[in-house]
């Protein structure tokens, strides 16, 4: 079936720097990312839509400038966290429409904390 | 945009027994509705889903409905197992727009 790999499963941090994730489909082209954050016991919140090729759209809240996002190619999206702060420590995970109509593949997820 | 609410927000079964989620939406353009699990550190999991044009799905001892006039759809677990203790959530998407909305999310505990 369809696999997204992610990348990290989690990172630690300090202030003020930056975090890469990646997201990859693994066996078919994903056209479309979408990235999703989940605070502890919260349910997962829909932060930006990502298409290969184009600029990203944002959902309203969340700043485009802090999180970057580059569809780059078919296979390869990534999240970047800029100048993280301990607020933006949370689970992060992407997941893209798979082949089959209407479902919907998810990465492992990122475990980000700034310490 | 689409809002989804979802109850309860937990829920304590005793094994055996069965297990009713709720969920309702508001865009009344959604066609599609899936069911996850998420077991604690983990990802989502699909375990189930239906799209607008079925009344009724199942699949061994989980089954969905959909009451399209409504705006609801339910996930029913029978002879539940302390296995399925995890947090399940219900979605609704735009089959066109691709994005999810999820519900918050019910914490189901099935005691041995």
């Amino acid at each position: 079936g369809a696999v997204v790999s992610q990348h990290p499963s989690w990172v630690i941090c300090k202030s003020g720097t930056s975090v890469k994730i990646e997201c990859r489909s693994l066996d078919f082209q994903a056209t479309t990312m979408f990235w999703y954050r989940q605070f502890p016991k919260q349910s997962l919140m829909l932060m930006a839509t990502s298409n290969e090729g184009s600029k990203a759209t944002y959902e309203q809240g969340v700043e485009k400038d802090k999180f970057l996002i580059n569809h780059a190619s078919l296979t390869l999206s990534t999240l970047t966290v800029t100048s993280a702060h301990p607020e933006d420590s949370s689970f992060y995970i992407c997941s893209a429409p798979s082949a089959v109509p209407y479902g919907y593949t998810f990465g492992s997820g990122t475990r980000l904390t700034v310490v | 945009g689409e809002n989804v609410e979802q109850h309860p927000s937990t829920l304590s079964v005793q094994e055996g027994d069965s297990a009713v989620i709720k969920c309702t939406y508001s865009d009344s353009a959604s066609n599609y509705f899936p069911w996850y699990k998420q077991e604690l550190g983990k990802r989502p999991q699909l375990i189930i889903d239906i799209r607008s044009n079925v009344g009724e799905k199942k699949d061994q001892r989980i089954a969905v409905t959909l009451n399209k006039t409504a705006k609801h759809f339910s996930l029913h677990i029978t002879e539940t197992q302390p296995e399925d203790s995890a947090v399940y959530f219900c979605a609704a998407s735009l089959a066109n727009a691709g994005k999810s909305t999820f519900g918050d999310g019910t914490t189901l505990t099935v005691k041995p």
